[in-house]
């Protein structure tokens, strides 16, 4: 079993507020990845990192940020939720050569 | 366009009984392709890793094909237990970029019924 962890696992918040979903691994992976997911709809990237101090827009454009000061720490940041944010957030991380991304258990977000 | 269709959306089994499912793409270039098996509320977790030169990988109870003359794959799963309901997904990789570009299905919902 991979070990990449997001917290927290479900968030109800509402509309307005700054939130930070927390996505951490300690496989020592250079590259991260933050995908966003609806019910029975295919996952979208929104955000990935070659390493620190790298980060790039997905092919989703998204109203988040986010930041990779450390190796194993990719946080993803909305300034002000608003309900079309509602949405299961999961991050991965990937070794070189396949690239096979191990992902996290997700964030499931609820903006009311 | 780069796409990656699977079929069914859904499909429902009983316990003990074999199934296949589907996968066509449209992605070129092409790296490889995997299938995963993502839990209700959980994140995906790799089955196959398959690359242009495999046909054919297994894992326990499950066995991938890739024909990439006509890119079409599937997932074979013998013998299903209760614990194979879950959602799965195929996606491919392209050699396109450095990042390795995954292009996501939205996967098939398997419910086995004891």
């Amino acid at each position: 079993e991979a070990d990449i962890y997001q917290t927290p696992r479900y968030l109800v918040i509402g509309t307005g507020k700054k939130i930070t979903l927390e996505c951490s691994q300690t496989m020592g992976h250079d590259k991260m990845y933050w995908y966003q997911q609806d019910p029975g709809m295919e996952l979208h990237l929104i955000h990935y990192s070659y390493g620190v101090n790298s980060t790039e827009k997905g092919d989703l454009s998204s109203e988040s940020t986010v930041s990779r000061i450390r190796t194993e720490h990719f946080p993803l940041t909305l300034e002000s939720a608003r309900p079309s944010h509602t949405s299961q957030y999961l991050c991965a991380s990937s070794t070189r050569g396949l690239d096979e991304q191990y992902f996290g258990p997700g964030t499931r977000l609820t903006v009311t | 366009k780069n796409q990656v269709e699977q079929s069914p959306q859904s499909l429902i089994i009983l316990e003990g009984k074999n199934c296949t499912l589907q996968c066509n793409y449209t992605v070129s270039p092409f790296s490889n392709l995997r299938w995963y098996k993502q839990d209700t509320g959980r994140g995906p977790v790799s089955l196959t890793i398959m690359t242009f030169s495999e046909n054919t990988k297994s894992n326990g109870r499950y066995t991938a094909t890739l024909d990439a003359d006509t890119k079409q794959s599937s997932l074979h799963i013998t013998a299903s237990q209760l614990s194979d309901s879950a959602s799965y997904i195929c996606v491919v990789s392209d050699r396109g970029s450095t990042l390795g570009r995954l292009y996501f299905g939205r996967g098939t919902q398997l419910t086995v019924w004891p």
